[in-house]
C-alpha cells in the first residue's frame, strides 16, 4: 500500500513565478491537507481539503491556492513566488475519523 | 488563537540517560500527535494521544497527555544513538472538534552522544 506520495521532490524556481505541487493520498484517504515548513520551524498549515472543497484555511496569502480532485489527490499552486516561499512543503491525508494523519515526503521548494 | 509550546528546544543528552520533552497548549483540546523527523526529511508519526490520561509506549519512547494541564510529555528512557532527530508535537485546532488541522509546536531537536 503506497504512502502518500508527493511531487516533484525538489524544484528551484525564480521570484515571480508560479509553482504547482503534486499530492496522491494514502488508499482510501479522503481528507488532504497542505502544511509548508521553513527550515528551523516546525510546519504551518496551509489549507485542508475535503471533498473536492477548501474546509480549512491557515494563515496564508490568496496567493496559495489548491484543488482536489474527484480521485482525492490534490494539488498547491503558489503565485508570485516570493524568496520567502522557499520551504519544504508537505502534503497529509487522513480518512474519517480522523486518528492517524500521514505525511509525504514532501517537495522542496527554492525561490532564486 | 491556539499556541503550541515546546522545551526545551535543544537536547544535547549521554547515551544511556533518561530525559522528557514537554509539549504545553493554550486551549482545549483532546487529541495530540507526535512526530519525529530526521534531516532532510518528512514527518514521521510516533504517538496518537486521544484522551485525557492516555499513554503510549514504543521502544524506548513513551508518550502521556494530561488534557486538564494542556500539557503531554515525551519520555526517553536510555537513549541510544539512534533517537538523534527532531521531535514535534502537534494539536488538532479547534473547530467543532477533531479537525486534522495540527498546530506544530517549535520542535525539540535532540543530540544524543556517545
Amino acid at each position: 500500500d503506497a504512502g502518500v506520495t508527493q511531487s516533484p521532490t525538489h524544484l528551484i524556481k525564480t521570484r515571480g513565478q508560479q509553482v504547482t505541487l503534486r499530492c496522491s493520498p494514502k488508499s482510501g484517504h479522503d481528507t488532504v491537507s497542505w502544511y509548508q515548513q521553513a527550515l528551523g520551524q516546525g510546519p504551518q498549515f496551509i489549507f485542508q481539503y475535503y471533498e473536492e472543497e477548501e474546509r480549512q484555511r491557515g494563515n496564508f496569502p490568496d496567493r496559495f491556492s489548491g484543488h482536489q480532485f474527484p480521485n482525492y489527490s490534490s494539488e498547491l499552486n503558489v503565485n508570485a513566488l516570493l524568496l520567502g516561499d522557499s520551504a519544504l512543503y508537505l502534503c497529509a491525508s487522513s480518512l474519517e475519523p480522523r486518528n492517524t494523519i500521514y505525511f509525504g515526503e514532501g517537495s522542496w521548494l527554492t525561490v532564486v | 488563537e491556539l499556541k503550541v509550546e515546546q522545551n526545551p528546544l535543544f537536547l544535547s543528552m549521554q547515551e544511556g540517560k533518561n530525559y522528557t520533552i514537554y509539549c504545553n497548549y493554550s486551549t482545549t483540546s483532546d487529541r495530540l500527535y507526535w512526530y519525529r523527523q530526521d534531516p532532510g526529511k518528512s514527518l514521521e508519526s510516533l504517538f496518537v494521544l486521544l484522551s485525557n490520561g492516555a499513554v503510549k509506549q514504543e521502544g524506548r519512547l513513551m508518550a502521556s497527555l494530561d488534557t486538564k494541564a494542556r500539557l503531554s510529555t515525551l519520555h526517553i528512557t536510555a537513549a541510544v544513538h539512534d533517537l538523534s532527530a527532531t521531535y514535534f508535537c502537534a494539536v488538532d485546532g479547534i473547530w467543532g472538534g477533531a479537525t486534522n488541522k495540527l498546530i506544530f509546536g517549535t520542535g525539540t531537536l535532540l543530540a544524543v552522544q556517545p
